[in-house]
């Protein structure tokens, strides 16, 4: 079984800039969730989609967005970036609402 | 919302002892705790988790232990061996807060060989 695979891997941009990172979700699974890492940090909850629905978002400016697909993969667009967008941002997916699965992240480095 | 206060941020450990993490949250109607294990450059990959309606619950040489009462939780880890060294994320689920998972700040494991 496929995990939560997340692209791309990296992604250098400038401050101002929009960045458009896309997770993956495991086969049936169809709430995705996405949380910030920053530098020497912990976790930070940006959004969860499930269904398709944006059903909960954390306390981040509305430049931080997203969608989810009839497919439940997912995308998380941020606009205007600002140098401490710089972080790992990581999609997890969930079937249920227990066990759930990271991806291997997204590494947004602002310059 | 949920807090989730995580200790301690560093723990060293010689190979073979044992390690505890302790964590507590703030809201009584969380119901599921997740431990992840993240390793450099990796996302976090889950290890083990709890229900509430479980006291203790035991995988080979890790163990999760839920006192609801006193609303805290620990991740025990015996013979430790040096793949264990990472950072440990504890996390706690409310319906209340949308089901989505809050988290500890991370204990960074040493094991020394």
């Amino acid at each position: 079984e496929a995990g939560v695979t997340q692209s791309p891997t990296h992604l250098i941009k400038t401050r101002g800039q929009q960045a458009t990172l896309r997770c993956s979700p495991i086969s049936g699974h169809t709430s995705v969730y996405w949380y910030q890492q920053a530098l020497g940090l912990g976790l930070q909850f940006l959004l969860w989609y499930d269904e398709g629905e944006e059903r909960n978002r954390g306390n981040f400016p509305p430049r931080f967005s997203g969608r989810q697909f009839p497919n439940y993969s997912s995308e998380l667009n941020v606009n205007a970036l600002e140098l401490e967008d710089s972080a790992l941002y990581l999609c997890a997916s969930t079937p249920w609402g227990y066990g759930y699965t990271f991806g291997s992240g997204t590494r947004l480095t602002v310059v | 919302g949920e807090n989730v206060e995580q200790h301690p941020s560093t723990l060293s450990v010689q190979e073979g002892d044992s390690a505890v993490i302790k964590c507590t949250y703030s809201d009584s109607a969380s119901n599921y705790f997740p431990w992840y294990k993240q390793e450099l450059g990796k996302g976090p990959q889950l290890i083990i988790d709890i229900r509430s309606n479980v006291g203790e619950k035991k995988d080979q040489r890790i163990a999760v232990t839920l006192n609801k009462t006193a609303k805290h939780f620990s991740l025990h880890i015996t013979e430790t061996q040096p793949e264990d060294s990472a950072v440990y994320f504890c996390a706690a689920r409310s319906n209340n807060a949308g089901n989505m998972l809050t988290f500890g700040g991370g204990t960074r494991l040493m094991v020394k060989p």
